[in-house]
């Protein structure tokens, strides 16, 4: 199985911040990674797809880079309802697999 | 608008089954893959399995963690998706979301609001 490890694991930021999110894959996976954010008590939410594509209706502050084994997240200017546990997902093979998550903190 | 409503949750005995349900409306069901999802206290989502479209023959993947023990099928005359769990164990206990896949965009793009599962004696 292919293994995600995000970092870091704990992220305590201000509003206004840049923020960057690690995913390391275990093994090449091209550009097949999406990004979610989980906010408590909800359902995941995707963000970003094939590692850079914003999803429709996700503000431009996101942003995805990445290919291979090391991808990244990052938030431009964190806004107040930014924060949240963010996890990475890999879609190469299965089983499909995500990271631990990033809690995201002010 | 999409929607994808799960049902069936609830509180189960070690050893017990347990059917769940996803109601899907606001896209063609036939035409997507769908997957199940869950998310145990505290932790990282984790992929349950899939199953694929007609075009596909329904084929179906698991994790190895339920292989054997957990179904999924799919009735696409009423729209509907199903995992029906046996041998359930105190880990299996988590809530289970019903998720679209994006198809070859490689991502999962809607999610229900997730139905708990709680194995406990």
């Amino acid at each position: 199985d292919i293994q995600l490890t995000q970092s870091p694991s704990f992220l305590s930021a201000s509003v206004g911040d840049r923020v960057t999110i690690i995913c390391r894959a275990s093994q090449g996976i091209s550009n097949y990674l999406a990004w979610y954010q989980q906010k408590p008590g909800r359902a995941p939410k995707l963000l970003i797809h094939s590692a850079s594509a914003l999803q429709s209706g996700v503000p431009s502050r996101f942003s995805g880079s990445g290919s291979g084994t090391e991808f990244t997240l990052t938030i431009s200017s964190l806004q107040p309802e930014d924060f949240a546990t963010y996890y990475c997902q890999q879609r190469d093979s299965h089983p499909i697999t995500f990271g631990q998550g990033t809690r995201l903190e002010i | 608008e999409v929607q994808l409503v799960e049902s069936g949750g609830g509180l189960v005995q070690p050893g017990g089954s347990l059917r769940l349900s996803c109601a899907a409306s606001g896209f063609t069901f036939s035409d997507h893959y769908m997957d199940w999802v869950r998310q145990a206290p505290g932790k990282g989502p984790e992929w349950v399995g899939r199953i694929r479209n007609k075009a596909k023959s329904y084929t179906t993947e698991y994790a190895a963690s339920v292989k054997g023990r957990f179904t999924i099928s799919r009735d696409d005359s009423k729209n509907s998706l199903y995992l029906q769990m046996n041998s359930l164990k105190t880990e299996d206990t988590a809530v289970y979301y019903c998720t679209r896949d994006c198809g070859a965009l490689r991502c999962n793009d809607y999610w229900g609001q997730g139905t708990p599962v709680t194995v406990s004696s």
